[in-house]
Formats: structure tokens, sequence, C-alpha cells
């Protein structure tokens, strides 16, 4: 099965600050892979896929962005956070082909003040 | 097109008695399902799938799950509810190919009373 590292585990940043947050993948090679952000009360909203070096399709019109500069590494980024950035971020990947089963990290808590 | 419908956002049940957690889905194909459990701060954790195999299927912590396509549902069950299984579960509908559309339901927290 896959291991999602997922960091940093939790930051507060101010409003205006830039944003990084880090994901790799172990246990799989050429995976798909997913940023997901849950707001306070709220489900899971997608708010990036890829499916290989370079190709990022987003779901959700935003201030944020998504690179991924190796097969296995998946990197969150805004250059000015908002208020409404705040939120719990999950990276996943999935198997290209297989049945759709999701592999989690452990999340990230974003605070924006 | 591909939806998941979570029938109960909360259930609450006490401990040792049986849980329900209710899912309808909706799919043009034969789909793939989950579901997942996520407790507070943690990422989510797949209890059970369906892959169009065995229509019961068994997950971890004692959970199972059956996919009636007649009634395009995919209920989750256990016969006794520990605190531990406090959290919030997600079903998931999942496609096809290289790229498998995920769609996932707007989950439903489970308390459990002692």
């Amino acid at each position: 099965s896959q291991t999602i590292h997922q960091w940093p585990a939790t930051l507060v940043q101010p409003v205006g600050s830039p944003l990084s947050l880090e994901c790799t993948v172990e246990g799989t090679s050429n995976p798909n892979l997913y940023w997901y952000r849950q707001a306070a009360g709220r489900g899971l909203q997608l708010l990036f896929y890829s499916v290989g070096i370079g190709q990022i399709s987003s779901e959700v019109p935003q201030n944020l962005s998504a690179s991924r500069p190796q097969d296995r590494q998946f990197i969150l980024s805004s250059k000015k956070l908002l208020l409404s950035d705040s939120g719990f971020y999950l990276c996943a990947s999935s198997v290209t082909g297989g049945t759709g089963e999701l592999f989690f990290g452990e999340g990230s808590r974003l605070t924006v003040l | 097109a591909q939806s998941v419908t979570q029938l109960d956002s909360h259930v609450s049940v006490s401990e040792g008695t049986p849980v329900l957690l209710r899912c309808n889905y909706s799919s043009s194909y034969s789909p793939s399902l989950f579901w997942y459990v996520q407790h507070p701060n943690k990422g989510l954790q797949l209890l059970l799938k369906y892959t169009s195999a065995a229509t019961l299927v068994k997950g971890i912590n004692g959970f199972e799950a059956e996919f009636k396509k007649s009634e395009t549902s995919f209920h989750l069950t256990k016969p006794s509810a520990h605190m531990s299984d406090a959290a919030e579960y997600f079903c998931v509908v999942s496609g096809s190919g290289g790229y498998q559309k995920v769609t996932f339901g707007t989950g439903t927290k489970l308390q459990v009373i002692p």
C-alpha cells in the first residue's frame, strides 16, 4: 500500500503571507495525486489533482496553486493567503488505472489570522 | 455522472448497540464504492471497499457494508458500537480508468454514548 507524508502538520500564518504545503508518496510509482480542503463543519472539497509530472488540473478557482515537480511530490502554494484559506488540507494519492481507492496523509491544519 | 448522498449528517447510538450509516449513490456505470473514517484532526482511513466482487463487504474494526444495486445503496453497519467508533464517516463513489473521478458524500458524524 501507499504511504503519504504531508507537512507541516499545523501552521498559523498572517493574511497576505505565502504558503507552501508539501506531500510525498511512498510505495507506488506514477500515482494520481490530489489536494483536498476541509473547512470547519464541511465536507471535502477537491482543489487540485495531477495525473503526472507537471500536469495539474484545478477544480475550484482560487488564489491557491499546485505543482508536481517530481513523480511522487505534490506541493500546494499561495502567494498571498486570505482568511478564507483557513482549513484542514489533505493530500491523497491513488493508483493510476486502479479502483479509485485513495490513500491520505495526516493533514495540515492552516489558520490564517 | 456520479453522485453520493449520505442520508444522515449525525447519528447517535449507545455503546454496544448496532450502527447503521446510510449511503445512496448514483452512477452511469459500474462504480467502486468506499467507506472512509476520519477521527478529529486526522487523515481519512479506508474502512472497506466494493469493487464489483462480493456484494457484502467486510472491513476493519467489525464494519461491513452491502452493495444493493436495485436500491442504489451502500449502507455501513456494525453489530455493536464501541466508544472508539466515534468519528466522521464518508461514503465515496469512484469511476474507472486512468484517472478515476472520486465523489465524496458530505459525511456522517457518529456519536457513541457510554
